[in-house]
């Protein structure tokens, strides 16, 4: 298993400001993701983040607004560019110890106002 | 595509009824399925998996067997409690290279006492 923890834990933001999310966990991983979780939604993956690569992003979700740092294989930031309310929602990192079995952190509660 | 499909919510129990949250999945090959919980206010945790058609994954109480025949991996319970109401996601990965995980919609269980 993996204990992950998140800072901030939850944040209101003026919009056009950005904010950024660290993650850090508590053995050395390979691979990270970052999620965003609407309110009442599922989760939708923005990208996965490994160490010593750039991240790879998913449909919708660009490096511009979504940049992402994996200094080491315990640490990774997401930064929430240019914030619009649109960008309210829970971001999660997660990070995966065997195939398909991945452990999340508590979760980062945005508003944007 | 691959494809995760859960019964919709909100399903609403008196407490020591019987659970069932359907969860149905199109994949190609042999998936890894997953149940993932979300308690309130909380990020998700792992609640059980199976990596091979006819197995069981249990925990908690909670079980699900994995029915390759009808692509199922519906979730039970014998007798819910109060503790229980939070959201459910079932999810599958295709443990081939690519190891992300593709979500359901998630199921919000809310057990009355």
């Amino acid at each position: 298993s993996a204990v992950i923890s998140q800072k901030p834990s939850r944040d209101i933001c003026q919009r056009g400001t950005s904010l950024t999310i660290q993650c850090q966990v508590d053995s050395q991983v390979t691979m990270m993701f970052w999620y965003r979780q609407q309110p009442g939604q599922s989760l939708t993956l923005i990208a996965t983040a490994n160490q010593g690569s750039e991240a790879t992003y998913e449909s919708g979700f660009v490096i511009d607004k979504f940049p992402i740092s994996r200094p080491n294989l315990t640490f990774s930031t997401l930064t929430v560019s240019n914030m619009s309310p649109e960008d309210s929602s829970i971001y999660l990192c997660s990070v995966e110890t065997r195939p398909g079995t991945q452990y999340f952190g508590p979760g980062t509660r945005l508003l944007v106002l | 595509g691959d494809s995760v499909t859960q019964m919709e919510g909100p399903v609403t129990l008196s407490e020591e009824a019987f659970l069932t949250i359907n969860c149905t999945y199109t994949a190609t090959g042999y998936p890894s399925l997953f149940w993932y919980v979300q308690y309130p206010g909380e990020g998700l945790q792992l609640l059980l998996k199976a990596t091979k058609a006819d197995d069981k994954g249990s925990n908690k109480g909670f079980e699900a067997t994995y029915r390759k025949e009808t692509t199922s991996f519906h979730l039970e319970k014998g007798s819910v409690q109060v503790s229980d109401s939070a959201v459910y996601f079932c999810a599958l990965s295709r443990g081939d290279s690519n190891y992300q995980l593709i979500w359901g919609a998630g199921t919000k269980l809310i057990i009355k006492p």
